[in-house]
């Protein structure tokens, strides 16, 4: 049971372009949505994460926008730069669970930026 | 703040042995979450500990366990270990819900 997905394995894009990822979830339950970026040899490191109460939130080049009509979410990085180069999840979580705040990931998406 | 440090960084084990792998959280954080990342999937929630009590757990079996010290480390332990045992464990502390920061994780090869 997949509760949070991320179609695309990987994406690939020019320096200086957008890139979108996208995320889709299931359970109505989540309200806190989240992106990490992860290089290899590291762990996740946070990006940006936004409420079910907003329908968008921007922190420089890194826009998070989320539809919960359609149980959709995605971010949005313009311009793209090399160092963008890394895979990204999209997590979610739900304040109403008992167990704490335990993040359920999509698979990932591998973002290549092109010089 | 001194971050998320796991040890050991790599591990080799075999079928049917027990593993304790280490996390050091970061300083004053009470809360600590175990997840297990197989290859080319997402970390899977293994278990949640806040103030050195179990506070949730995924779907995992008993054989993984843990433990969280009043200085802010923690243990997961696995018994009797399967192949599909073999991922990258990850560690995160957290005082918020975007408060997580993850450790880099300790790669557990099961032969």
């Amino acid at each position: 049971d997949q509760q949070v997905k991320q179609n695309s394995p990987s994406l690939s894009v020019q320096e200086g372009r957008i890139s979108i990822l996208n995320c889709d979830y299931t359970n109505s339950m989540f309200d806190y949505f989240l992106w990490y970026k992860k290089y290899p040899a590291e762990g996740p490191t946070f990006l940006i994460s936004i409420s079910s109460i907003k329908d968008k939130n921007e922190d420089g080049r890194f826009t998070v926008f989320l539809n919960k009509s359609a149980k959709h979410l995605s971010l949005h990085i313009v311009p793209s730069q090399p160092g963008d180069s890394a895979v990204y999840f999209c997590a979610a979580s739900a304040m109403r669970e008992t167990s704490g705040s335990r993040l359920t990931f999509g698979e990932g998406t591998q973002l290549t930026v092109n010089p | 703040e001194t971050g998320v440090t796991q040890s050991p960084t790599h591990l080799i084990k075999t079928r049917g042995q027990q593993v304790t792998l280490r996390c050091s959280s970061q300083s004053g954080h009470n809360t600590v979450s175990w997840y297990q990342q197989a290859l080319g999937q997402g970390p899977q929630f293994i278990f949640q500990y806040y103030r050195e009590e179990e506070n949730g757990r995924g779907n995992f079996p008993p054989r993984f366990s843990g433990l969280q010290f009043p200085n802010y480390s923690s243990e997961l332990n696995v018994n009797a270990l399967e192949l599909d045992d073999s991922a990258l464990y990850l560690c995160a502390s957290s005082l918020s819900r975007d408060g997580y920061t993850f450790g880099s994780g300790t790669r557990l090869t099961v032969v």
